[in-house]
């Protein structure tokens, strides 16, 4: 069965930076592009990034631009986001998920970063 | 952006009893390709969300089918005609339509 498995949670000081991961596993990792989502406490969610399924070709949301990196390992099935700069209002829970033609029906278990002095 | 919202953000209902939220987006969903990507997701506490319709209507595997999807114009609703205790939670909108993809707020069903 398809399993998306991240990294553990991490806290992080203001101006720091984060890298979290998700390990694909159940399906053929190259055939999928890979989304990144964000849920802050209490709040909706919101689109940070993508990469395509070849690894060639990343889209990042507005107001992450220049703050995030996605990259992906298709030796081991592995996706990754790195947020840079942080602030105190990028804590939350990031999911990774997989992404079927404007549909995510498979989410990673999240991982919360939290951001404090 | 598509902005998505969604009414009721909280949503009482008695076991037994059915329960409509609403979803309207602020432009056509409709892709250039013809389809639809306006998704429903049920998000219990503590877990990650569950996917329960796709492509407005479609039920995913092992979905009940009193959860159902509709669409007119813009709004989009989804329906849970007879509540059970295990439905309570967060459900939410999201579209696959445009760049960047976007959500609905949520709405909090509880029973009551």
């Amino acid at each position: 069965q398809v399993q998306l498995v991240q990294s553990g949670a991490e806290v992080k000081k203001p101006g720091a930076s984060v890298k979290i991961s998700c390990k694909a596993s159940g399906y053929t990792f190259s055939d999928y592009d890979m989304h990144w989502v964000r849920q802050a406490p209490g709040q909706g969610f919101e689109w940070i990034g993508r990469i395509q399924n070849t690894g060639d070709r990343t889209t990042y949301a507005q107001k992450f631009q220049g703050r995030v990196t996605v990259t992906r390992d298709s030796s081991t099935s592995t996706l990754y986001m790195e947020l840079s700069s942080l602030r105190s209002d990028d804590t939350g829970l990031y999911y990774c998920t997989r992404d079927w033609f404007g549909s995510y029906e498979h989410w990673g278990q999240g991982t919360l970063v939290t951001v404090s002095s | 952006d598509a902005v998505m919202t969604q009414s009721p953000l909280s949503l009482p209902v008695t076991l037994g009893q059915s329960a409509s939220i609403s979803c309207r987006s602020s432009q056509s969903l409709i892709h250039r390709n013809g389809n639809t990507y306006l998704n429903w997701y049920h998000q219990r506490p503590g877990q990650s969300p569950r996917r329960l319709i796709y492509r407005v209507s479609t039920r995913d595997s092992g979905v009940p089918d009193r959860f159902s999807g509709s669409e007119s114009g813009t709004d989009f609703t989804l329906v849970i005609s007879s509540v059970e205790a295990e439905d309570a939670g967060v459900y939410f909108c999201m579209q696959g339509t445009h760049w960047p993809y976007t959500f609905g707020q949520g709405t909090k069903l509880e029973i009551k």
